[in-house]
């Protein structure tokens, strides 16, 4: 079964500093696809970034970038110049096959991450 | 274009009762997926609907069940309530049955007295 593991239960950055939140995750696939998603205090996961296991460049959206070391099994994601608006939950998420032939999520257990002014 | 919406918001219910959520996906998304998300812990999946059928559950009992409507939007039902089923319940929406991107809906808090 596939697995996402998130170490950091909590971590504070300066506003307008980068930081990274850390992802290992574990499947025995050749193709699988790994994302990031916010979580604000209101409760809806925000789709921040895709990565597939075959994608050659590591992703980026806008502030946010996902360093995919493929060998080591790690998805970290990088968000550049944190502002006070980025304080939320986050969560690495991989998409597991169903044997139906459909997809599910599995999620990490979450970072919570809190920017300081 | 709207996104996943849910409704209600919150909701307060009594051991042993029922309760229905719903959720319409994402304008073009086929597929729902219901998720249950217990404080300070990462979602869990509950099923998917994909063509008006169940097409896959996770670890939850009988008492969850669901419906998707030809709009391809979707009920979850969830019976005889315990104290644990409190949790936000989360629908996310993809098309082709998962393959592509899920988009989650802003939630539905559960608290169960």
């Amino acid at each position: 079964a596939q697995k996402i593991t998130q170490t950091q239960p909590g971590m504070f950055v300066q506003e307008k500093e980068a930081v990274t939140l850390d992802c290992t995750y574990d499947t025995s696939d050749q193709s699988y696809g790994l994302f990031w998603y916010k979580q604000p205090s209101s409760g809806e996961m925000i789709f921040l970034i895709y990565q597939g296991s075959y994608d050659e460049q590591n992703a980026t959206e806008g502030r946010y970038s996902l360093n995919f070391q493929k060998a080591r099994k790690s998805a970290n994601l990088v968000i550049s110049a944190s502002q006070l608006g980025d304080s939320a939950m986050y969560f690495c998420a991989m998409r597991e096959a169903l044997n139906t032939g459909g997809f599910k999520t599995i999620f990490g257990a979450g970072t919570r991450l809190f920017v300081k002014a | 274009d709207a996104g996943v919406t849910q409704s209600p918001t919150h909701l307060i219910k009594t051991r042993g009762q029922q309760v229905t959520l719903r959720c319409s996906p994402k304008s073009g998304h086929d597929t729902v997926s219901w998720y249950q998300q217990a404080l300070g812990q990462g979602p869990q999946f509950i099923f998917q609907y994909y063509e008006e059928e169940e097409r896959q559950r996770g670890n939850f009992p009988d008492r969850f069940s669901g419906h998707q409507f030809p709009n391809y939007s979707s009920e979850l039902n969830v019976n005889a309530l315990l104290l644990g089923d409190s949790a936000l319940y989360l629908c996310a929406s993809s098309a082709r049955a998962g393959k592509e991107t899920q988009y989650f809906g802003p939630g539905t808090r559960l608290l169960v007295l």
